[in-house]
């Protein structure tokens, strides 16, 4: 079956330091994945989405990056966080053409 | 444009239904989904309705859509204090090739004993 990782599951850094926040799949090859983030009391926003090693869609201009460096392996990354930048990420797979996302259990960042 | 909206909160007594409603606006939507988020977790997925099907029944899940007025419920029967979370409805959008979800904002459900 099927089973996707993040980490670290919280995170507290200050405003300026980089960020590095990982997510893995494993039970699945070729997956779509995603990074969203959720606002205090808001819905997900999504941020960056890839259909395979080295791609990546952005949606929304920031100061956030992701990359894709294996099949199962997506990371979202920070030269220098900003307060704004607070909130709980979560990763998603989908399966090749299936449209149905599957979410892991988020990182909870805090930007002091 | 892609506009998905959600009621903030609802409370209901155990043992009672819950209806938890989510409208949207791009009639090109695909498959509607519920997910729930319990307090610092990820989002579980609970079910999904076809967008040529008017409703879908998973044991004390009940999906009801209206693709007429763009509107898609989620009832819950003998609804239960552990359904207590956060129900968020999201549509699929395949002609965007964007592979993403449209998230609502997500209704509160608080169940009280």
């Amino acid at each position: 079956s099927q089973t996707i990782h993040q980490w670290p599951a919280t995170l507290v850094q200050p405003v300026g330091s980089p960020l590095s926040l990982e997510c893995t799949v494993e039970g699945t090859s070729n997956p779509n994945l995603y990074w969203y983030r959720q606002a205090a009391g808001r819905g997900l926003q999504l941020l960056f989405y890839s259909v395979g090693i080295g791609q990546i869609s952005s949606e929304v201009p920031q100061n956030l990056s992701a990359s894709r460096p294996q099949d199962w392996q997506f990371i979202l990354s920070s030269k220098k966080l900003l307060l704004s930048d607070s909130g709980f990420y979560l990763c998603a797979w989908s399966g090749g053409d299936q449209e149905t996302q599957y979410f892991g259990p988020g990182t909870r960042l805090l930007v002091l | 444009g892609e506009d998905v909206e959600q009621s903030l909160f609802l409370s209901v007594r155990e043992g009672d239904s819950s209806v938890i409603n989510c409208t949207y606006t791009d009639s090109s939507s695909t498959y509607l989904y519920w997910y729930k988020q319990e307090p610092g977790a990820g989002l579980q997925l609970l079910t999904y309705i076809f967008s040529n099907m008017d409703m879908k029944q998973d044991q004390r899940l009940t999906v009801l859509l209206n693709k007429k007025d763009k509107h898609l419920s989620l009832r819950i029967a003998d609804t239960q204090t552990g359904d207590s979370a956060i129900y968020f409805c999201a549509e699929s959008l395949r002609d965007t090739g964007r592979r993403a979800l449209t998230f609502g904002s997500g209704t509160r459900l608080q169940v009280q004993p």
